[in-house]
C-alpha cells in the first residue's frame, strides 16, 4: 500500500512552454502533498507544501507564479512549470502524507525529469 | 534553521565491507529522523525511521542509530553488496506543530560497492 504515482516520468519541452506534472496517491487520501526539486548530485529542496482545498505554501525563493500548484482533491496535486526555461531543467519529486494517524509519514513518487531545450 | 549534513559525500568500497554513513543536524528538536535510498533518476525509498525517543532501528543488514542530544545519526550497512550502490539520504522532521510534516534533507552520500 501507500503508493504515490508521478506522471510523466520524463518530459522534454521547448523554452517558453508550460509543463504540468501530476502527483497521485493511489491507495490513500493525502491531505498534504509536497513538491521537491533536485539538481544533479544535490539533495532534495522543498519547493512548496500543498494542502487539499487551500493555497500552497511556497518556500522562500520559489516563484509561486512560475510554479503553479493545485491540490484539488485528496488524491491529486499538480505542479505546472509556466514559461519554462533551460534553468528550470531539473528532477521534480512529489510526496504525499495520509489523512490518518500516519500523517507524519511522507510517501514519495518516482520523480519527473524535466529537460527544457 | 535546521541544517542537515552528511559525510562522506561519496564512498567507494569493495563488496563485503561493513560501512558507516554519517548524518548530523544542527537543531536537536526533532520529531524523528528518516534514512532513504535513491537510485539514479528515481524517487526515494524509505529505509528506516527512528522516532526521537528511540536509539536505533534495524532492518536486515541495515542499522540506524540516533543520538539526538549530539545531533547525530549513523546508518550502518553490513556485508555490503553491489546492489547497495545508490545515494543515501537522511532527513529530519521538526517537533514544532506548525512545521507539520516538513522534512529537511541532507546532501546525501553516494555509495558505490564494487564487485
Amino acid at each position: 500500500g501507500a503508493v504515490v504515482s508521478q506522471h510523466p516520468s520524463w518530459v522534454i519541452c521547448k523554452s517558453g512552454t508550460s509543463v504540468k506534472i501530476e502527483c497521485r496517491s493511489l491507495d490513500f487520501q493525502a491531505t498534504t502533498m509536497f513538491w521537491y526539486r533536485q539538481f544533479p548530485k544535490q539533495s532534495l529542496m522543498l519547493m512548496a507544501t500543498s494542502n487539499e482545498g487551500s493555497k500552497a505554501t511556497y518556500e522562500q525563493g520559489v516563484e509561486k507564479d512560475k510554479f503553479l500548484i493545485n491540490h484539488a482533491s485528496l488524491t491529486l496535486s499538480t505542479l505546472t512549470v509556466t514559461s519554462a526555461h533551460p534553468e528550470d531543467s531539473s528532477f521534480y519529486i512529489c510526496s504525499a502524507s495520509p489523512a490518518t494517524s500516519a500523517r507524519y509519514i511522507q510517501y514519495f513518487g518516482a520523480g519527473t525529469r524535466l529537460s527544457v531545450l | 534553521k535546521q541544517e542537515v549534513t552528511q559525510i562522506p559525500a561519496a564512498l567507494s568500497v569493495p563488496e563485503g565491507e561493513n560501512l558507516v554513513l554519517n548524518c548530523s543536524f544542527t537543531d536537536s528538536a526533532i520529531y524523528n529522523l528518516q534514512w532513504f535510498r535513491q537510485d539514479p533518476g528515481k524517487g526515494l525509498t524509505s529505509l528506516l525511521l527512528i522516532q526521537s525517543s528511540q536509539r536505533e532501528q534495524t532492518s536486515g543488514r541495515l542499522n540506524a542509530s540516533l543520538d539526538k542530544s549530539s545531533g547525530r545519526s549513523t546508518l550502518y550497512i553490513a556485508a555490503s553488496q553491489p546492489g547497495d550502490s545508490a545515494t543515501y539520504l537522511c532527513a529530519v522532521r521538526p517537533v514544532e506543530n506548525n512545521a507539520g510534516n516538513m522534512l529537511t534533507f541532507g546532501g546525501g552520500t553516494r555509495l558505490m560497492v564494487k564487485p
